[in-house]
C-alpha cells in the first residue's frame, strides 16, 4: 500500500533559524496536504498542492511539490516559538480517499527561545 | 460556525466496555472522516462518509469498530467490546467536497479514549 515518510521525525532549532522537513511518498500524488498539530491539539490544514512543481508561500511558510509529484517539502524562515508543534503532510494518491490517502508520521518542531 | 464538534473530550473506561464517540460536523460539509492518532502508528484513517453513506471503511482495524452517520449533522464511532489497545485519540473531520476537488479537512478537538 501506499506510504508517505518524513524526515526528520524531530527537530530543534533556535528562534530565528530555518526550519525544513520534507515528505516522500512511495507512490505518485494526485495532491499533497500540509497540517500542523499544537501540542495537545488538533491538526490544522496549512495548504494543499496540486500541481507538479508548485510553490506557495504564506508569510513565513513556503510548501513546494516536487516535479514528480512524489515529494514534497516545508520550509519555515526565522522561525518563532509559536511555529512549535508537529507537521503533517498527508497525501493522496488516487481520486478517493481511504486507503489512498495517508498521513505521514509527522515532523515535531522545537523552537528554543 | 462553532467548528466541528466532538463527545466526550475524555473517556475512562474498562476493558470490555462498550464505548461510544461522537461527532457533529460542520454544517453543509459533505464529508466525514473519523481518525486515529497513537503515538506508535501516527494519524490513521478509519471510515469516511459522503453524504451520509460510508464510501470506504477499509481502516476499521477490526470488527469490535462499527461507525454510523444516521443524519448530515451527525456521526458515531462504536468500540465493543472495547480493548487496552483502542486507547488513542479518536478525531472526527469534516470538509466540502467540489466536483472533484479534495479541500481542506477541518478536525474536531478530538476525543481522548483510554481503557483500562
Amino acid at each position: 500500500g501506499q506510504q508517505v515518510m518524513q524526515i526528520p521525525q524531530y527537530q530543534h532549532v533556535q528562534e530565528g533559524e530555518d526550519f525544513t522537513t520534507y515528505c516522500n511518498s512511495s507512490t505518485t500524488l494526485s495532491n499533497i496536504q500540509w497540517y500542523k498539530q499544537r501540542p495537545g491539539g488538533h491538526p490544522v490544514f496549512l495548504i494543499q498542492l496540486v500541481k507538479s512543481g508548485e510553490v506557495k508561500k504564506q508569510k513565513r511558510l513556503t510548501f513546494q511539490f516536487g516535479e514528480a509529484k512524489k515529494n514534497s517539502s516545508l520550509h519555515i524562515t526565522a522561525t518563532q516559538t509559536t511555529d512549535v508543534g508537529t507537521y503533517f503532510c498527508a497525501g493522496l494518491s488516487g481520486y478517493n480517499y481511504g486507503q489512498n490517502f495517508v498521513f505521514g508520521p509527522g515532523t515535531r518542531l522545537s523552537v528554543l527561545p | 460556525d462553532a467548528g466541528v464538534i466532538q463527545s466526550p473530550r475524555h473517556e475512562v473506561t474498562e476493558m470490555g466496555q462498550e464505548v461510544t464517540l461522537r461527532c457533529k460536523p460542520i454544517s453543509g460539509h459533505d464529508y466525514l472522516f473519523w481518525y486515529r492518532q497513537t503515538m506508535m502508528r501516527g494519524l490513521e484513517l478509519l471510515i469516511y462518509f459522503n453524504n451520509n453513506v460510508p464510501i470506504d471503511d477499509s481502516g476499521m482495524p477490526e470488527d469490535r469498530f462499527s461507525a454510523k452517520m444516521p443524519n448530515a449533522s451527525f456521526s458515531t464511532l462504536k468500540i465493543q467490546p472495547s480493548e487496552p489497545r483502542d486507547s488513542a485519540v479518536y478525531f472526527c473531520a469534516s470538509s466540502l467536497g467540489l466536483a472533484g476537488l479534495y479541500n481542506e479537512q477541518f478536525f474536531g478537538p478530538g476525543t481522548r479514549l483510554t481503557v483500562l
